[in-house]
């Protein structure tokens, strides 16, 4: 299996703050990577496919960079709405399953 | 616009077979370029990826439950299905059914059903 990893796990900052979250991979998956939002009690959201490829309709605020085995997302300046956790996830391989990262709350400061 | 609804029993006995359909609206599960998704999320934990299905029924599911898991798709009804078996309380959980076009992540979702193994 692909193990996927989440760095910080918890993450506190204000608004208008530049954000990093580091994702990593025990294995290559060249640049199938996802990132996703969820707020408390809601689905996930699709922010970044294909490690930075926006989805459509998602602040420009919001980018995704990396490939092989780390990547990052970045968000730009931290607005009241994105307080909440954010998950990496890999599809590389069906074989090895497309498993998720634990995960990143963003908190406020 | 496309719509992803989980359906199914909110309690489920131990060691019985948890069964969940996943209805889509506004569009068709026939289509070739995408894959249906089931995704879990226990209480207060993080999301695991339980297996997914193209509309001409090609499977694939997470090693880790492969030996419990079935995904099915019933194109007439614009439906796909989950069944979990020999269920226990670590099965509990948030499910949700998804969306997931050819090269992309998960981009449409249902809103989630909870399901909870208890005796």
């Amino acid at each position: 299996d692909i193990q996927m990893t989440q760095s910080p796990s918890t993450l506190s900052a204000s608004v208008g703050d530049r954000v990093t979250i580091t994702c990593r991979a025990s294995q290559s998956i060249n640049r199938w990577l996802a990132w996703y939002q969820q707020k408390p009690g809601k689905a996930p959201k699709l922010l970044i496919y294909k490690a930075s490829s926006l989805e459509s309709g998602v602040p420009s605020r919001f980018s995704g960079s990396g490939s092989g085995t780390e990547f990052t997302l970045t968000i730009s300046s931290l607005q009241p709405d994105d307080f909440a956790t954010y998950y990496c996830q890999q599809y590389n391989s069906y074989s090895e399953g497309f498993s998720f990262g634990p995960g990143t709350k963003v908190d406020i400061k | 616009q496309l719509q992803l609804q989980e359906s199914g029993p909110g309690l489920v006995k131990p060691s019985e077979t948890l069964s969940l359909t996943c209805t889509v609206s506004g569009g068709s599960i026939s289509s070739t370029n995408y894959y249906w998704v089931w995704i879990r999320q226990p209480p207060g934990k993080g999301l695991e990826w339980i297996g997914s299905i193209s509309y001409s029924g090609s499977t694939y599911y997470n090693p880790s439950l492969k030996s419990r898991v079935t995904i099915s798709v019933d194109t007439s009804k614009n439906q796909f299905s989950l069944k979990l078996s020999s269920v226990t309380a670590a099965d509990t959980a948030v499910f949700y059914c998804a969306r997931r076009p050819v090269g992309s992540g998960m981009d449409v979702w249902g809103q989630g059903t909870t399901v909870t193994v208890s005796s």
